[in-house]
């Protein structure tokens, strides 16, 4: 079975720090991609992050950055210079590649900016 | 461009009725995936269409069915609702094509079903 797991179920960190958000996940394929979504108390889902399996080099957007360790089953995601526009529920996920565009996600972690 | 559109926003329904949900994807998207996300949890998936056709079902009873219209846009049907249905359904368009790339699913606002 394919399974995300978000360990940190909320989070706060003050504005202009960095914070860290963890996320394992559980697969026997080789070729798969792993995502970060935003999901801001509006409820719109917005992808925060994407990472292919197959790269090494760890995604980065802007502020965003990611740290994979395929061995490791391990995609986290570190926020730089936090911003009050950041807070929000972080969902990890998965899909493996071909076949469906089924997305696993994990319960998510709650991520408060403090001013 | 518009993003991912549904319809209605909020719903209210009783127990044994059945709902409609509405998804129109982004321009050019033929992918639609539907996700129900109960409160406090990420999405499930529950569907995948492609070019009218089922391509991928998650594990939700045969209450819950869909289909795709020659636009790409999609609808959810749910029927013989359960309290346990309540929750926010949403749904996801993407350029996918069944090749190996898997594409970036977009998401819309969401309808919020409630079941009495």
């Amino acid at each position: 079975a394919q399974t995300v797991t978000q360990s940190q179920p909320e989070m706060s960190v003050q504005e202009a720090e960095t914070v860290t958000l963890s996320c394992t996940y559980d697969t026997s394929e080789s070729n798969y991609y792993l995502f970060w979504y935003k999901q801001p108390p509006s409820r719109q889902m917005i992808l925060v992050i994407r990472q292919e399996a197959y790269k090494q080099q760890n995604a980065t957007e802007n502020r965003f950055s990611v740290n994979f360790q395929k061995a490791a089953k391990s995609f986290s995601l570190k926020i730089s210079d936090s911003q009050l526009g950041d807070t929000a529920m972080y969902f990890c996920a998965f899909t493996p590649q071909g076949g469906s565009e089924k997305l696993v996600f994990g319960k998510g972690t709650k991520l408060t900016v403090n001013p | 461009d518009a993003g991912v559109t549904q319809s209605p926003t909020h719903l209210i329904k009783t127990r044994g009725q059945h709902v409609t949900l509405r998804c129109s994807p982004i321009s050019g998207h033929k992918s639609v995936s539907w996700y129900q996300q109960v409160l406090g949890q990420g999405p499930q998936f529950i569907f995948q269409y492609y070019e009218k056709e089922e391509r991928g079902r998650g594990n939700f009873p045969d209450r819950f069915s869909a289909r795709q219209f020659p636009n790409y846009s999609s609808e959810l049907n749910v029927n013989a609702l359960l309290l346990g249905d309540s929750a926010l359904y949403l749904c996801a368009s993407s350029q996918w094509t069944g090749y190996a790339v898997q594409e970036t699913q977009y998401f819309g606002p969401g309808t919020r079903l409630l079941v009495l």
